[in-house]
């Protein structure tokens, strides 16, 4: 079955510092897609990234950053330089065959940002 | 505005009076889906819909129908709410080419139920 594990629930950093967060899954297929969504304090779903499981290209948008590694079924996520607004719940998603391509969900980690 | 809008987006009732959370789409899409969000749960899916017609349980469908009659349109009814339906709700849609559903997910602004 597929699995999606966030062990990070809360991390607190101080503005400007980076920070990574942590996404381990499981799952039997070959093809499968990960995803990045963040929920801002207001409560919606802000959808940041899809990767496929056949690109392992690393990604970077501004100060966002993405660390695919299959060989340790990780997809990292790293904030550069840290800012107030990034605060937030950040979830990490699977969808593949196995789950019959809907997404399974991290439990999410909250990210407080300090000024 | 591309946008999945959701109805009500906050409600408080009582156990065991049928309510209906509405979810509508503008985007053409035909993939639809509602989950719930409980703390330190992440998000679960309750139901979802492929396409009009055409709709399959989740991981957490106890206590819960949907239909979807249009496209536009996918509806979370509970028809006897109990107290550990209070939770976060969202409805989402995707487009889906061919093949599985493997887009990104537009989410609605959520609906908070509380069920007394």
């Amino acid at each position: 079955a597929q699995k999606v594990t966030q062990a990070q629930t809360e991390i607190s950093v101080v503005e400007k510092e980076d920070v990574t967060l942590d996404c381990v899954y499981e799952t039997r297929d070959t093809t499968y897609y990960l995803f990045w969504y963040k929920q801002p304090p207001s409560g919606e779903l802000v959808f940041l990234i899809r990767r496929n499981s056949f690109d392992e290209q690393n990604e970077i948008s501004g100060r966002y950053s993405w660390n695919f590694q299959k060989s340790t079924s990780s997809f990292n996520f790293t904030i550069t330089a840290s800012q107030v607004v990034d605060s937030a719940v950040y979830f990490c998603a699977l969808s593949g065959l196995d789950s019959n391509y809907q997404l399974i969900w991290g439990a999410g980690t909250k990210l407080i940002i300090k000024p | 505005e591309a946008q999945v809008t959701q109805n009500p987006r906050y409600l408080i009732t009582v156990t065991g009076k049928k309510l209906t959370v509405t979810c509508s789409q503008n985007m053409n899409h035909e993939y639809m889906s509602w989950y719930r969000q409980d703390p330190g749960l992440g998000l679960r899916q309750i139901y979802y819909s492929m396409n009009v017609e055409v709709t399959d349980k989740g991981d957490v469908p106890e206590g819960y129908k949907v239909s979807r009659k249009e496209k536009r349109n996918f509806p979370l009814i509970l028809e006897s709410p109990s107290p550990n339906q209070t939770s976060l709700y969202f409805c989402a849609s995707s487009l889906q080419g061919p093949g599985p559903p493997r887009n990104e997910q537009f989410f609605g602004p959520g609906t908070r139920l509380t069920v007394l």
